[in-house]
């Protein structure tokens, strides 16, 4: 049992270089949501997923984009990397109505733009 | 907007010591509330959540929701229990907003 994973587990950008961040979930888990950790701010929402062909934007989501082809993978972008998005990036997944068991979170993305 | 606050980034404590760690959320409706740790380097663990009232590694979490506050509490802490944890709120969206988290740090 897989459960959430992420890749690569680090990685190294440039300023202006574009990449994508993989997850994938073999639970058949409905929602998906990417966040991003950085020191004294906690985790903070990129985009979320609902479904298959559903995205929405959460807290903090200019530079990135999502997109939800499959109920099993949900991929974040960087446009155009810059310093300010040097993060841990985590993604996760929960069942529909599973909310009360919470959330199942990937191992991370730790992401350095130089 | 829902808002959840730990007042406490860094918490030391000796082992066998009794251990707080506070939560305060504003939220307008009835919200969901959890707690995560973070081991070192490892990815976000679930530890609780307030619907099941129950007790995991020996922490408990009331909600109060007159003070709107969700404090974590375990009566003797272990040197194992060192690690980051995370309050959280599930919003209208069914998503999760984040405390800043609280550094624990239990002394031999």
């Amino acid at each position: 049992n897989a459960g959430v994973t992420q890749t690569p587990k680090f990685q190294v950008l440039k300023t202006g270089q574009s990449m994508t961040l993989q997850c994938a979930q073999d639970m058949n888990h409905e929602y998906m949501s990417w966040y991003r950790q950085d020191p004294g701010m906690g985790l903070r929402l990129i985009h979320y997923s609902v479904g298959a062909g559903i995205t929405d934007q959460g807290e903090v989501p200019n530079g990135y984009n999502v997109s939800r082809s499959t109920t099993e993978d949900f991929p974040l972008r960087l446009l155009s990397a810059a310093p300010s998005q040097t993060s841990v990036y985590f993604c996760a997944s929960r069942a529909t109505g599973g909310l009360n068991y919470g959330y199942t979170f990937g191992s991370g993305t730790r992401l350095t733009v130089v | 907007a829902q808002r959840v606050t730990q007042p406490e980034k860094l918490l030391s404590v000796f082992k066998g010591a009794p251990v707080e760690l506070k939560c305060n959320y504003s939220y307008s409706g009835s919200p969901e509330l959890f707690w995560y740790v973070q081991y070192s380097r490892q990815r976000l663990q679930l530890l609780l959540r307030h619907i099941s009232r129950e007790s995991i590694k020996g922490f408990t979490a009331d909600l109060n929701k007159g003070e709107t506050s969700f404090h974590l509490k375990k009566p003797f802490a272990q040197e194992e229990d060192s690690a980051m944890y995370y309050c959280v709120v599930s919003g209208s969206a069914r998503q999760l907003t984040f405390g800043s988290g609280t550094q624990l740090t239990v002394l031999p």
